[in-house]
């Protein structure tokens, strides 16, 4: 089945030490996103790559980086994670032009020691 | 810019009841629309998707949701909810021309009880 998929799904760092999410798609969609969530909130948008065009929202810290070397893949990259990064990481894909119907990954869990 | 708001951030009704899950939505545009299930620890899984075919749109699970202009509303309903419904659900809206970037509500969490 063509799908969202994340590795690891669960991660542990220390405080300081820079780490890699990964995310890949079999779907072919042209959109790949990064979501951050915390406990008991909506996932908020990171950044996402339209193709090749990386496009930051404006609250993003500089702290969190992406590379989207080929269509399938997309890297998410916390350069000094804090505490406060902790939080569940969401990969999701869609097609534009289209409806806006993402697809996601299954997440993976991040910890910060 | 449109927004999203789900009303009731935690609802709970007994097992075979019906369920029904709040969305309102600001749009100066006609929206795409779309509920999302989240299960502990998981990504998010799309329910159903309004996307200006019919108003009333059937999903995965038995899950239905009506689009209503008037209201501005999209509410979610389930008629017989079970124990394996419980989840954080969020509704969404997209506005073409944006790179389909979704707006979320805030979740409601549904707590399914014997």
């Amino acid at each position: 089945d063509a799908m969202v998929i994340q590795n690891p799904r669960y991660q542990v760092t220390q405080f300081g030490k820079p780490v890699t999410l990964s995310c890949s798609q079999t779907l072919n969609h042209n959109v790949m996103y990064w979501y951050q969530q915390k406990s008991s909130q909506a996932p908020k948008l990171l950044f996402h790559y339209y193709d090749k065009d990386f496009n930051n929202e404006a609250d993003t810290p500089d702290n969190f980086q992406s590379r989207r070397p080929n269509t399938s893949f997309c890297f998410l990259d916390i350069r000094s994670p804090g505490l406060g990064d902790a939080a569940m990481y969401l990969c999701a894909t869609s097609r534009d032009p289209g409806t806006g119907e993402q697809y996601f990954g299954a997440g993976t869990r991040l910890s910060v020691l | 810019a449109q927004s999203v708001t789900q009303l009731g951030s935690h609802v709970s009704v007994s097992e075979g009841a019906l369920v029904l899950l709040r969305c309102n939505y600001s749009s100066s545009v006609p929206p795409y629309l779309f509920w999302y299930v989240q299960y502990p620890n998981q990504g998010l899984q799309l329910l159903l998707k309004y996307t200006s075919a019919a108003t009333l749109v059937k999903g995965i699970n038995d899950f239905e949701a009506e689009f209503k202009k008037s209201e501005t509303s999209f509410h979610l309903t389930k008629p017989s909810a079970h124990m394996s419904d419980a989840a954080e659900y969020f509704c969404a809206v997209s506005v073409t021309g944006t790179a389909s970037k979704l707006t979320f509500g805030t979740g409601t969490r549904l707590q399914v009880t014997l």
